[in-house]
């Protein structure tokens, strides 16, 4: 039992370079979240799914795109990255009342 | 708008309590909840509590949530070096699939 697993760990991208992260749970839950982490921000909602097959804009979803592939997967995608989206990024899933965390990953946008 | 605040710094020296305050703005909250982060890592689910509570214990943690003040806090016993991470306190929205994060307590623990 991984729990939520994310890839990659750390990523260096160029301004107009495309990436996605990718994120995976192992617990069967329905909902599942991207954050981004910036210092003294806390954590702020990127996007979220609610079940397979729906997703919902967060607090900033600009600059980002997502895909709940399936129940386990839900990818995070940055068409063209620019040196604002320079954060951590962290996948969650959760069941009624409680959110599991992945580690994370890392990304630098020079 | 739905609001989470915390002081962003923290010291205490080893072996005293530790007690770390949040302010949350969404009285409808089902739940509140204590996140640790340590470097480079993922957030860990400490503790939480239901809204309908004043106050959970587990171990070393105690947590006090007082409803009318919308306050939360947190208090650790016998502050170890170990404890020394960043804190979140979050609530969960009235539609209960958002989550809602404070900036986190640095807490640095002295030897």
């Amino acid at each position: 039992n991984a729990g939520v697993t994310q890839t990659p760990k750390f990523q260096v991208l160029k301004t107009g370079q495309s990436m996605t992260l990718q994120c995976a749970q192992d617990m069967n839950h329905n909902s599942m979240y991207w954050y981004r982490q910036d210092p003294g921000m806390g954590l702020r909602l990127i996007y979220y799914s609610a079940s397979e097959g729906t997703t919902d804009k967060g607090e900033v979803p600009n600059g980002y795109n997502v895909s709940r592939l399936n129940k386990r997967e839900f990818s995070l995608r940055l068409e063209s990255a620019a040196p604002s989206q320079t954060s951590v990024y962290f996948c969650a899933s959760s069941e009624v009342e409680t959110q599991y965390f992945g580690p994370g990953t890392r990304l630098l946008v020079l | 708008g739905e609001d989470v605040e915390q002081s962003l710094f923290l010291s205490v020296r080893e072996g005293d309590s530790s007690v770390i305050n949040c302010t949350y703005t969404d009285s409808s909250s089902t739940y509140l909840y204590w996140y640790k982060q340590e470097p480079g890592a993922g957030l860990q689910l400490l503790t939480y509590i239901f809204s309908n509570m004043d106050m959970k214990q587990d171990q070393r943690l105690t947590v006090l949530l007082n409803k009318k003040d919308k306050h939360l806090s947190l208090r650790i016993a016998d502050t170890q070096t170990g404890d020394s991470a960043i804190y979140f306190c979050a609530e969960t929205l009235r539609d209960g699939q958002n989550f809602v994060f404070g900036p986190g307590t640095r807490l640095s623990v002295l030897p």
